[in-house]
């Protein structure tokens, strides 16, 4: 089965910075996915990549895969308050009736 | 559109105890599916479904009934409910993609069950 590791588990930043998250698999990555949880609360979908090399931005938010890595990063751009949450990448698994998650990784960003 | 809706918000049963966790969606999609969220390991996939009159399991079915006899709900049934099934569970549903296409997979807010 397809197992998909984020890192960093964790990641404090001051407001302002950038930032990267990585999301590696351990298949061939057909389809990737990328939410945003709020702590409690449901996943925002931000992006979906489904090309080797395609890159996708949303705001601030910049997120690539890179097929031959069998890799996914999400890069955001000076960082606000409102970017914390926790940022899952999802694998789809031959449909996108079934993902595999990551773990995510929980990201606080102070003032 | 009301997008992914679940009921109820929160939960709390008793061992042993069945209960109907209920899903629906009103965008005509025909991907469902219901994932579980525990601390430190992401979402798990339970049961899915790819249309009305069909469903699979997911990665751990075990403990979980479900069904899809219309393409709007996909509720999921607790048999016997134990602790290790306190959680919070997520219903998402999608549009079918063509060939290799996916397509974005929308989220419910979520039910959070606890089991004494």
């Amino acid at each position: 089965s397809q197992e998909l590791e984020q890192s960093p588990q964790s990641l404090i930043v001051q407001e302002g910075k950038n930032l990267t998250i990585n999301c590696t698999s351990s298949k061939t990555l057909y389809g990737l996915y990328w939410y945003k949880q709020k702590y409690g609360e449901g996943l925002i979908f931000l992006m979906m990549l489904q090309k080797g090399g395609e890159e996708k931005s949303h705001e601030k938010i910049t997120a690539k895969l890179d097929e031959k890595k069998q890799q996914s990063s999400l890069h955001i751009t000076a960082s606000q308050p409102s970017h914390a949450g926790i940022y899952l990448c999802g694998a789809a698994a031959g449909t996108a009736s079934k993902l595999t998650f990551g773990t995510g990784t929980r990201l606080q960003v102070t003032l | 559109n009301a997008g992914v809706t679940q009921t109820p918000k929160f939960q709390v049963l008793k061992t042993g105890q069945s209960m109907t966790l209920q899903c629906a969606q009103d965008m005509n999609h025909e991907y469902m599916s219901w994932y579980r969220q525990d601390p430190g390991m992401g979402l798990r996939l339970i049961h899915y479904s790819v249309g009305a009159g069909i469903t699979d399991q997911g990665e751990v079915p075990n403990g979980y009934n479900v069904s899809r006899s219309t393409t709007e709900d996909f509720p999921l049934r607790l048999l016997s409910a134990a602790p290790s099934q306190t959680s919070v569970y997520f219903c998402a549903s999608s549009l079918r993609g063509s060939g290799r296409a996916y397509n974005e997979q929308f989220f419910g807010p979520g039910t959070r069950l606890t089991v004494l």
